[in-house]
């Protein structure tokens, strides 16, 4: 099984600022990583896939990258709305499909 | 416009049982596989069953292997998820989601599981 190990915790950042999340794989998975968002009782939202490519409508400042086993989140501006939780997720080698513990990004 | 609805979660006593259901529009069901994802409360997603668009191949994650059964009726565009002898650790949201090369591209809203005496 490919552990996902996300990193910080919690960031606490403020509004306008750059947010830089990270995740890392206990082996490789290639560029099948994907990022998904959770709001407070709402589902898992896509927001990367392939390690680097935007889902449908994610706004530009939302970008990814790495490859491999280390990955990286980067939010350019934080926007009030990008407040939540971020998952990363490894589609490389399954079953099982494996995700990270998250990383909760909180207003400073 | 793709959307996955769950329904049949509530409270359950230890060792009981629930049956879970998931039911799709907005694309052709029969040609997707599908999972069943769930989540603890303050956890990460854990990816618990996949099952393939013809119901030929089924995969389980160890943590319910012989205890959950994943079927679907494509005539009915829907997904179901059998739960036996439940523990407290199977406290958690369930969601089904759309199988996208393994891209969680949809998920439905989720329903919530209580196992708890």
């Amino acid at each position: 099984e490919v552990v996902m190990t996300q990193s910080p915790a919690t960031l606490s950042v403020s509004p306008g600022e750059r947010a830089t999340l990270s995740c890392r794989a206990s082996q490789s998975v290639s560029s099948h990583l994907a990022w998904y968002q959770q709001k407070p009782g709402q589902a898992p939202r896509l927001l990367i896939y392939g390690a680097s490519t935007r889902a449908t409508g994610i706004p530009a400042r939302f970008s990814g990258s790495g490859s491999g086993t280390e990955f990286t989140l980067t939010i350019s501006s934080l926007q009030s709305e990008d407040f939540a939780v971020y998952f990363c997720q490894q589609y490389d080698n399954w079953p099982p499909l494996t995700f990270g513990g998250g990383t909760k990004v909180a207003i400073k | 416009e793709v959307q996955l609805v769950e329904s049949g979660g509530g409270l359950v006593q230890p060792g009981g049982s629930l049956r879970l259901s998931c039911e799709a529009s907005g694309f052709s069901f029969s040609s997707y596989s599908m999972n069943w994802v769930r989540q603890a409360p303050g956890k990460g997603p854990e990816w618990i069953a996949y099952i393939i668009s013809s119901s030929s191949t089924i995969y389980y994650a160890d943590s319910v292997k012989g205890r959950f059964t994943v079927s679907r009726d494509n005539a009915k565009n829907s997904l179901y998820l059998q739960m036996n002898s439940l523990r407290d650790e199977d406290t958690a949201v369930y969601y089904c989601t759309r199988v996208d090369t393994m891209i969680l591209f949809h998920w439905g809203p989720g329903t919530m599981v209580t196992v708890s005496s």
